[in-house]
């Protein structure tokens, strides 16, 4: 079955850098594109950034446009995000989501998310 | 960027009974728009793409419509599995936008 498990969350002090990771499983991951959402602490959804699945175009939301970067190593099947400048207000579980396919703007399924703390 | 907005942002309501939330865009997306389930704790589930199409394994009683830049996410018959948070999202341009969520609570 289709598993996505995000890693490298933790606390990191603003103004650092911190990487995170997406490792998929139980379908061909060079075939779709992929996202990264955020969801802060009893808030709602924000959509991060999406690669297509052969990492030619990226596109990113409106605040970590500059700061992150999105990319892909599909000989592990892993999806990763970069963060650099991070804020207070980067604090957020990040999850990873697979688009569907030929249909790459939605996306499921989601990974459990991993929480990170800008502090 | 298209705003999304949806009401109510929170709606109590009986096992059974129909429950209708509202998504309205800020500008036309077509039919560019699907619905997200979220339970406590849970990574958010899609139940509806492109407006009316349910995703594989989404219940029936689940729908969705469009009049306009507005649309709704229709449940027939509510279910104990059904109490939970629901978003709206467009998926017509960069970058991709979520309504604040619609909290649906047991009465």
């Amino acid at each position: 079955q289709v598993q996505l498990v995000e890693s490298g969350g933790g606390v990191v002090q603003p103004g650092r850098s911190l990487t995170l990771s997406c490792a998929a499983s139980g379908f061909t991951f060079k075939n779709y594109g992929m996202h990264w959402v955020r969801q802060a602490p009893g808030k709602g959804l924000e959509w991060v950034a999406l690669i297509w699945f052969d990492g030619t175009k990226k596109y990113y939301g409106d605040s970590v446009k500059g700061r992150f970067t999105i990319s892909r190593d599909d000989s592990k099947s892993t999806l990763l995000l970069e963060m650099n400048s991070l804020r207070v207000e980067d604090t957020a579980v990040y999850y990873c989501a697979r688009g569907l396919e030929l249909l790459e703007n939605w996306f499921d399924p989601w990974g459990q998310g991993t929480l990170v703390t800008v502090s | 960027d298209i705003q999304m907005t949806q009401s109510p942002s929170s709606v109590s309501a009986s096992l059974g009974d129909r429950v209708t939330i509202t998504c309205r865009a800020s500008q036309n997306i077509g039919s560019w728009l699907g619905w997200f389930q979220q339970k406590p704790g849970k990574a958010p589930k899609l139940l509806i793409y492109a407006t009316f199409t349910l995703q594989t394994g989404v219940p029936s009683r689940f729908s969705g419509s469009r009049s306009g830049t507005e649309f709704t996410l229709t449940i027939s018959s509510l279910q104990p599995e059904d109490y939970a948070t629901y978003y709206c999202q467009q998926a017509y341009s960069f970058p991709l936008t979520f309504g604040q969520g619609t909290r649906l609570e047991i009465k």
